[in-house]
């Protein structure tokens, strides 16, 4: 079946740092590959996604590239703020009909200023 | 757009009683999923709906766990009996079924404590 392998947390950052967070996935076929946002006491948000391979998806200074070769959707961000301190998901939607999501384990970002 | 929209936020209830969550997914999304999340097992799907209709309830652990979508705006999960085990976050999530790529809209979830 399909899976999604994150780096565990938590990742303790001072602010301006450089953000990556690996994501690794095994999947049939060819997935939707997206990052999720969780803030405390909230639902996730969709933060970015790429639908096919060398696909970049960014959002608010994220960024994060599809490679198909490597089966990876690492998250990166080159300088991180305290108000990006969250739980993020990275998240595979399979291909055929079913629209069925697999979620990482989530990775818990902590920004210290 | 008001989002995906839970209630309650909050529900502590006592071991044996009923529990019912209840959600208003996004207007013209058709696809509703329902998550548990705990620390132990992350995030589960328990059950999804496509217009109204459930497709997929392998993840509903147990048959004291039932969930219904009566028309496109509402949909609920039971817990009945409810047991401590099922404390958890329970997230409703919507989405326009337009193939693989539509991102899900989670609300805010319902924190279910079962003393």
């Amino acid at each position: 079946g399909n899976s999604v392998t994150q780096m565990e947390g938590p990742v303790t950052l001072s602010e301006e740092a450089f953000l990556t967070i690996n994501c690794t996935y095994t999947a049939t076929g060819y997935p939707s590959l997206f990052w999720y946002v969780q803030y405390p006491g909230e639902g996730l948000q969709l933060l970015l996604k790429a639908t096919k391979a060398d696909d970049k998806g960014s959002n608010k200074g994220f960024e994060a590239t599809y490679r198909k070769e490597t089966t990876s959707f690492h998250l990166e961000k080159g300088s991180v703020q305290v108000s990006d301190s969250a739980v993020y998901f990275c998240a595979l939607s399979e291909s055929g009909g079913y629209q069925k999501v697999t979620f990482g384990t989530g990775t818990k970002l902590q920004v210290i200023p | 757009d008001a989002g995906v929209i839970q209630s309650p936020r909050h529900e502590v209830t006592e071991m044996g009683q009923e529990v019912t969550l209840r959600c208003k997914p996004i207007s013209g999304h058709n696809s509703l999923f329902w998550y548990r999340q705990t620390m132990m097992r992350g995030l589960e799907l328990l059950i999804y709906f496509n217009n109204n209709v459930p497709i997929d309830d392998s993840g509903m652990p147990e048959d004291r766990f039932s969930a219904k979508m009566p028309n496109a705006s509402f949909s609920t999960l039971k817990i009945q009996p409810s047991e401590p085990r099922d404390s958890a976050v329970y997230f409703c999530a919507s989405s326009i079924q337009a193939g693989r790529n539509s991102p899900l809209h989670f609300g805010n979830g319902t924190r279910l404590t079962v003393t």
